[in-house]
């Protein structure tokens, strides 16, 4: 069946402006998983689901970013006035269930100019 | 969480066995160890999962010896197409719910 998506693929934007990046889990995949890759870099957890809701939020770096999770399936992870430092790979894992094995979407390149 | 440490980069030529070698001293008893491969560009992939002696799958094998503080991923007869980074986690398979990425190990495969 279809793999984890996400959209867009690559996005630029100016300094200041926000970005709203989208994955679409596999279907009935209950856990969700939100991460970040700087280049040349390991990486670095932000955000997980279970079902709509959160419980760890750890890893968001900072009060510009959030996420959100509708349906139990599609989440959208929110950057606002987004920084030069935000620039990375985005990447999105789902997994059938927690602690089951994490499949990895191709991620949405985010260049902030 | 155990922190994991490997080899930075690794070289090989198509063919040839590859063995990297991850160390994970302070591995807790609920610890799994995985294997995920990516290449540029991609999400990473899971490649292979275990907890104690030798785990094999069609891609590769994993070793493990008794003490767990340590574990071997090996891929057989490797091509171009195995370039790659490799990352070595160590966590539960639950309860820890996000997956802890090191810097992993690039190896290039060579023809």
């Amino acid at each position: 069946g279809a793999g984890v998506s996400q959209s867009p693929s690559n996005k630029v934007t100016e300094k200041g402006k926000d970005v709203e990046l989208r994955c679409d889990p596999i279907s009935g995949h209950t856990a969700l998983y939100w991460y970040r890759q700087s280049l040349g870099q390991g990486l670095e957890f932000l955000i997980y689901f279970q079902g709509n809701s959160a419980p760890d939020k750890s890893g968001l770096p900072s009060d510009r970013f959030s996420a959100e999770r509708t349906g139990g399936s599609v989440s959208t992870l929110t950057i606002q006035r987004t920084q030069q430092e935000d620039s990375a790979v985005y990447l999105c894992a789902s997994s059938f269930g927690d602690g089951e094995t994490q499949y990895f979407g191709p991620g949405t390149r985010l260049l902030v100019l | 969480l155990a922190k994991t440490t490997q080899p930075i980069s690794m070289d090989s030529y198509e063919g040839q066995e590859v063995n990297i070698t991850c160390s994970h001293n302070n591995i807790a008893t609920n610890d799994y160890i995985t294997w995920y491969q990516q290449f540029p560009s991609q999400g990473p992939r899971f490649i292979i999962q275990g907890y104690k002696t030798k785990v094999t799958n069609e891609v590769a094998s994993l070793f493990i010896p008794a003490d767990r503080k340590s574990s071997t991923l090996s891929l057989p007869r490797v091509s171009l197409s195995d370039t790659a980074v490799y990352y070595c986690l160590v966590g539960r398979n639950t309860g820890r719910r996000a997956l802890t990425f090191g810097s992993g190990t690039r190896l290039q495969v060579q023809p």
